[in-house]
This record gives C-alpha cells, structure tokens and sequence, in this order.
C-alpha cells in the first residue's frame, strides 16, 4: 500500500513568519493529496488539497505545492497566527480503493506569539 | 449544512468488553469511513463503505471488529472483546460517492476517545 512520509514532527514559529511542512508519498498512482489541521479534542479538518493535475494551489495564507516526479508535496503557511497552532496531516490516495486515504504521522505546529 | 455527527464523545470500558460507535454522515454523501487514530499517530482506515456496500475492510480486525452501514446512512462499528491496544480515538469520514473521475473531499466527525483499562 502507500507510504506517506511526513516532516519534520514538530514545528515552531513566530507569529508571522512562515511555516512549511513537508511529505512524500510512495505509490505513483496517488492522485489526490489533502491536508487536515486538527485541533485538540477534535476531528480532521480540511483545509487545503490538490489533484496530480496541478502544480500549486493556494487559499489565502495557505498554499500547496506537488511534484509528481520527486513524489513530494509541501504545505505552505504564511504569516502565522496563534490560532494556526495545531496538528497537520498530510495524506494521499492510493492502493486499490478508490477514496482512501493513507495519512502521515502529523506535524505539531506552535506559533509564538 | 450539518456535519459528520458521532456518538459517544468518549468511552471507557475494561478489557473483553464490548462496546459500539455510531456515525450519522453529512446528507447526501454515500460514502463511509471509519478510522482508528492511536495518539501520536495519524488516522488509519479500518472500514469503508460506498451506500450500504463494503468497498475495503482489509484493516479491519474481523476477529473483534465489526461495522455495519444499515440502509446506506447511518453506521455502527463495534468491538467485541475489546483489547489494551484498541484504545484509540475513532474517526468516522464521509464523501461523495466515489468515482473513476477521482476521489472527493472527506470530511470528518468530532470522534469517539476509547481508553480500554
């Protein structure tokens, strides 16, 4: 099945600057690929993803970035806020199911104010 | 529009136990998923079903794991006996049906904290 690898596992910034997160993926088959944030205490939230038929797309403060050939994609966050501190998940489709979803172990992102 | 709804919150049961989650899906979305997140770690699928339909249990400890997805809604999974390592948060996800044209966006519940002692 797919291999997603996430880093780096923990992550601190200063309110305003910029936060990266990185992750490769395994199966070239893989075609989907979204980030969650996930808050203490709750569930997955969605809140960016991309296709393989993109390159970059980008909503506001965050963007994402894919390169199919490297098997690689990176979540951007600029201008950090104290409210983006949470965990992030990056995941990507693959196997023999259409839809699933195999998730990295998880980014723990702290801004300082 | 409501979302993923989930039920109990949390759970505590000794080991041999048994116990049951329900999931309620968004409106509309025929597919089911329910994860297994172990702390520190992220989701794992353990079950997916499209309507009523199992599309993957490959994950699913079939020994002890059962779910269920009566009349293409609602879904029940349930864990009989329980085991120390079973303690996880569970996850229950839905999306539009999927399809050749790809996958869609999943969206997920509040999840259930198991702690089995």
């Amino acid at each position: 099945g797919e291999n997603v690898e996430q880093h780096p596992s923990t992550l601190s910034v200063q309110e305003g600057d910029s936060a990266v997160i990185k992750c490769t993926y395994s199966d070239s088959a893989s075609n989907y690929f979204p980030w969650y944030k996930q808050e203490l205490g709750k569930g997955p939230q969605l809140i960016i993803d991309i296709r393989s038929n993109v390159g970059e797309k980008k909503d506001q403060r965050i963007a994402v970035t894919l390169n199919k050939t490297a098997k690689h994609f990176s979540l951007h966050i600029t201008e950090t806020q104290p409210e983006d501190s949470a965990v992030y998940f990056c995941a990507a489709t693959g196997g023999s199911t259409l839809g699933r979803l195999y998730f990295g172990r998880g980014t723990q992102l702290t801004v300082w104010p | 529009e409501a979302g993923v709804a989930q039920s109990p919150r949390y759970k505590i049961i000794e080991k041999r136990q048994s116990v049951a989650f329900w999931c309620n899906p968004i409106s509309g979305h025929a597919t089911l998923y329910w994860y297994q997140q172990i702390l520190g770690q992220g989701p794992k699928l353990l079950i997916q079903f499209q309507n009523n339909g199992v599309v993957d249990d490959s994950q699913l400890p079939k020994d002890r794991f059962s779910a269920e997805r009566l009349k293409g809604v609602d879904s029940t999974l349930k864990i009989q006996p329980a085991k120390l390592e079973d303690s996880a948060v569970y996850l229950c996800a839905s999306s539009l049906a999927v399809e050749l044209a790809g996958p869609y966006e999943q969206y997920f519940g509040p999840g259930t904290r198991l702690t089995v002692t």
